[in-house]
């Protein structure tokens, strides 16, 4: 059994490059959902799925970024025009959903380290 | 909105001591509490949750919590802490009602060291 993969787990480019990040899922959860985590600071909830409806995004998502889950397997995020200010490490997490509402217990994977320079 | 707060970015215990990291929160329902521990270099690792029920929660690593509803509190223990619980450790809360579910708001992180 894997948990929750990212890849890749470090990323450095140039300020104004297009990144795109990788995350799989545990293989039966239905929802997945995107963190950021700034040093010293607690995550940050960005957006999430569930299948592959993107069901709600967050203020700090502004229109640079954009993420897909097309299958309802794996997302991907991307950055486009990338800023200094975008460095963070980007967790991803993923979780079953059931009908008894949002019980469920979010697992994350080792997320990506962005550095813009 | 919902919101936690860590009082203390650090904490510095003997091992073999009792350890606690202490939450509040705020949110305007019932909550969902839980609490993640981060090693270097990784991912969020769960320890446990509070959903509704007993309120001593017990989790993994010998690591349990209280929920405390009229302190709005959820304090993290150990009975005897070891050195490789040294990490970060984050409470998170989830308000069950409407849209705010759908996402965990977490605390800024409390450092734990433990030293031999």
């Amino acid at each position: 059994d894997t948990g929750v993969s990212q890849n890749p787990r470090h990323k450095i480019t140039k300020r104004g490059q297009n990144v795109t990040f990788r995350c799989d899922p545990i293989s039966e959860h239905n929802r997945l959902y995107w963190y950021r985590q700034t040093l010293g600071q607690g995550p940050e909830f960005l957006t999430y799925f569930q299948n592959e409806a993107q069901l709600e995004k967050s203020r700090l998502l502004s229109d640079r970024f954009s993420a897909e889950r097309p299958k309802g397997s794996f997302s991907t995020l991307e950055i486009q025009r990338t800023e200094q200010g975008d460095s963070a490490m980007y967790l991803c997490a993923s979780s079953l959903v059931s009908s008894g509402g949002p019980t469920d217990t979010q697992y994350f994977g080792p997320g990506t380290r962005l550095t813009v320079l | 909105a919902q919101s936690v707060a860590q009082p203390e970015d650090q904490v510095n215990v003997a091992e073999g001591n009792p350890l606690t990291v202490k939450c509040t929160y705020s949110v305007s329902g019932n909550p969902y509490l839980f609490w993640y521990v981060q090693y270097p270099n990784r991912g969020l690792q769960f320890l446990l949750k509070y959903i509704t029920g007993d309120n001593l929660v017990k989790g993994s690593y010998g690591f349990e919590a209280e929920f405390n509803k009229s302190q709005t509190s959820f304090h993290l223990k150990k009975p005897s802490a070891l050195v490789s619980d040294s990490a970060l450790y984050f409470c998170a809360v989830r308000d069950p009602v409407g849209a705010a579910g759908n996402k965990l708001t977490f605390g800024g992180g409390t450092r734990v060291l433990v030293k031999p």
